[in-house]
């Protein structure tokens, strides 16, 4: 069975340019989550989806946006990208909300010049 | 504000050394505590607590939640190299609009 995946593993943008991730969950996982990992802030949440429809949002500007399709694969996008944003993203998966705990991906390693 | 706080941040022992990790919270309407593990990047699963005072347990790593003093434990027996990673803790609740706070972690070392 496979697990959460990731792409791209790794990712050099520019400030200013945008940059969209992208997560295949494990099949039948029907939520996807969204979280920022930095060194000083630890793991920080993004956005829930469940069945193509945002649940919840964390406390991110309106740069950082995300969507799922109908096979749950879900994107997440940050435009006008500052050098804050460099960090590891992770995208985790589980098959019910709330009850069963995530799987995460191998994330998206992404750093701003 | 909900938060979760985890001590302490970084722990170096020697292998055969007994450690134990900390996870206190304030969560509105707390549902469940998770428990992982990074090592280099994707966090993997450990525990699931949702009930006071039931101890879970997988070989040398057990933990245990005390919903009243909003707090759990991971102890880890006889530590090995292989368990020098990071140890998330998350927990859940019913509102705002998060899905798991997680704490900074605790990062362990264990030197052979």
């Amino acid at each position: 069975k496979a697990g959460v995946t990731q792409t791209p593993r790794y990712l050099i943008k520019t400030r200013g340019q945008q940059v969209t991730l992208s997560c295949s969950p494990i099949s039948g996982h029907r939520s996807v989550s969204w979280y920022q990992q930095t060194p000083g802030q630890g793991l920080q949440f993004l956005f829930e989806y469940f069945s193509e429809t945002q649940r919840n949002k964390g406390n991110f500007p309106g740069r950082f946006s995300g969507r799922q399709f109908s096979n749950s694969r879900s994107e997440m996008n940050v435009s006008t990208l500052e050098l804050g944003d460099s960090a590891l993203y992770l995208c985790a998966s589980s098959s019910r909300t709330a009850n069963y705990g995530y799987t995460f991906g191998s994330g998206t390693r992404l750093t701003v010049v | 504000e909900d938060k979760v706080v985890q001590s302490p941040l970084s722990l170096v022992v020697h292998e055969g050394d007994t450690v134990t990790l900390n996870c206190s919270y304030e969560v509105t309407n707390f549902r469940s505590l998770l428990w992982y593990k990074q090592e280099k990047k994707a966090p993997t699963f450990l525990f699931m607590l949702t009930s006071s005072g039931i101890e879970k347990k997988s070989g040398r790593l057990s933990s245990i939640l005390d919903k009243k003093e909003l707090f759990s434990i991971l102890n880890i027996t006889a530590t090995q190299t292989g368990d020098s990673a990071i140890y998330l803790c998350a927990v859940e609740g019913t509102s705002g609009t998060y899905k798991y706070i997680f704490g900074t972690g605790t990062r362990l070392k264990v030197l052979a």
